[in-house]
């Protein structure tokens, strides 16, 4: 079965830190990537997908077949990048699997 | 245009008790999907429907979870004779078929006392 796993629930950096959120899956296929992001009080919305290999917001994410991961990447952060972070997959279904989240805390 | 909607936005319940939470999804969207969200826990897929076709049940937890979409619209989630276990947050999403991108609504928080 698929699994996403994200093993850090916490990551807090100062202002113009560079970020790296960790996520790692499980599959033996052809995977699909994706990051979704939740703001304070706001829905959960698609930060950026694999196949698409563009930047949003700064973001970028590379999908390591080898390594099976597909780490979101930021090299300045921002104080409005505080947010809930969710890596997920997904395979022959359409519905994703996700991982646990985790909480980026940028500090001033 | 108007996205996702969910109500009720948040639903407390005794144990034991029926609930049904709705989910209108975005005009146009032949794929909606419920998934749920407890306290610590990821979100975890529940049921998928695509157009006509019979819905991807597999990741109902047990049988008290049942879903329906009507007329290619609205979805219903109907948890019967709820649990403690069954608090969470009850996020519906839709898309486009065939599209990466979905959509979600902003939850029902359901509390089972």
């Amino acid at each position: 079965a698929q699994r996403v796993t994200q093993p850090e629930k916490l990551l807090s950096v100062f202002k113009g830190a560079p970020v790296e959120l960790k996520c790692n899956y499980s599959y033996s296929g052809s995977p699909e990537l994706f990051w979704y992001v939740q703001y304070s009080r706001q829905r959960l919305q698609l930060l950026l997908r694999h196949i698409s290999r563009e930047s949003i917001k700064g973001f970028t994410a590379d999908l390591n077949k080898g390594e099976t991961s597909f780490h979101l990447k930021k090299p300045f952060a921002q104080e409005e990048d505080s947010a809930m972070y969710y890596c997920a997959l997904r395979t022959g279904r359409r519905a994703l699997t996700f991982g646990s989240g985790t909480r980026l805390q940028v500090q001033p | 245009g108007a996205g996702v909607s969910q109500s009720p936005s948040n639903k407390v319940t005794e144990k034991g008790k029926d609930v049904e939470l709705r989910c209108d999804p975005i005009s146009g969207h032949t794929a909606l999907y419920w998934y749920r969200q407890s306290l610590g826990q990821g979100l975890e897929f529940l049921i998928y429907f695509q157009g006509n076709s019979a819905p991807d049940k597999s990741g109902l937890p047990s049988d008290r979870f049942s879903a329906e979409r009507t007329g290619g619209s609205v979805s219903t989630l109907t948890i019967q004779r709820t649990q403690q276990e069954d608090s969470a947050v009850y996020l519906c999403a839709s898309s486009l078929a065939g599209q990466d991108e979905q959509f979600f609504g902003p939850g029902t928080r359901l509390t089972v006392l």
